[in-house]
């Protein structure tokens, strides 16, 4: 079975960088998606394609990918900014949607 | 901008079929420019991809849940729908619907897509 593999947690001070990795064998040829959830609600796409924003989200927000593996990177984390983040591809055919473990991002 | 919500029972007992419906505001279900999915997540736990429709009546499944799932489309109520059948207690959830934007890629027409609305979600349990 295909998997996406995140980091449980990532810690961070206000202000500081965070990076969030995302790592699949099909991410050498699928797109990743990030998505930011918060306690309660649904969650929100940030990123699409590997690295586009879609309109209302901040600059401070960008992603990259680099082989078979994806970096959600925050910068200038503000508290608002704690969450879950989760990761999204498909399967190396394109059929089957896969979300990694998801990320809680603490801001300390 | 489309909204989505979720709705149907809150519980359901063990070995009967969990039903939900999606209903969309604000667009078409009938664009050719989007797939419907549903998504779940238990309690505390990571985001499940269950499966998608199409307007085409395309229907793609997880694997893991392909032999209890039925997805469909009404049209004329601008919903879309899930069947879960033999429900256990791991079934238990919120399950969201969501709206699949599809991008094609010129010149290929090859595409992309991902979940761009979210509905609220809604709270499933699976107990007696």
């Amino acid at each position: 079975s295909y998997e996406l593999t995140q980091p449980p947690s990532v810690s961070v001070s206000p202000g500081q960088t965070a990076r969030i990795t995302c790592s699949g064998d099909a991410l050498s040829k699928q797109y990743a998606y990030w998505y930011q959830q918060k306690p309660g609600q649904a969650p929100v796409v940030i990123i699409y394609k590997d690295s586009d924003r879609p309109s209302g989200i901040p600059e401070r927000f960008s992603g990259s990918s680099s082989g078979t593996t994806v970096t959600l990177t925050i910068s200038g984390v503000q508290a608002e900014d704690e969450a879950d983040y989760y990761c999204q591809s498909a399967d190396r055919s394109g059929t089957y949607v896969i979300f990694g473990g998801g990320t809680k991002l603490t801001v300390l | 901008q489309v909204q989505l919500q979720e709705s149907g029972p809150g519980l359901v007992k063990p070995s009967q079929t969990l039903s939900l419906t999606c209903t969309v505001s604000g667009g078409s279900i009938s664009s050719d420019n989007y797939s419907w999915s549903w998504i779940r997540q238990p309690a505390g736990k990571g985001l499940e991809w269950i499966g998608r429709i199409h307007i085409s009546g395309s229907t793609t499944y997880n694997p893991s849940l392909k032999s209890r799932l039925i997805i469909s489309v009404d049209t004329s109520k601008n919903q879309f729908s899930l069947k879960l059948s033999s429900v256990t207690a791991t079934d238990t959830a919120v399950y969201y619907c969501a709206s699949e934007a599809i991008v094609v890629v010129p010149p290929a027409m090859d595409y992309y897509s991902y979940m761009d609305v979210w509905g609220k979600g809604t709270t499933v349990t699976v107990s007696s």
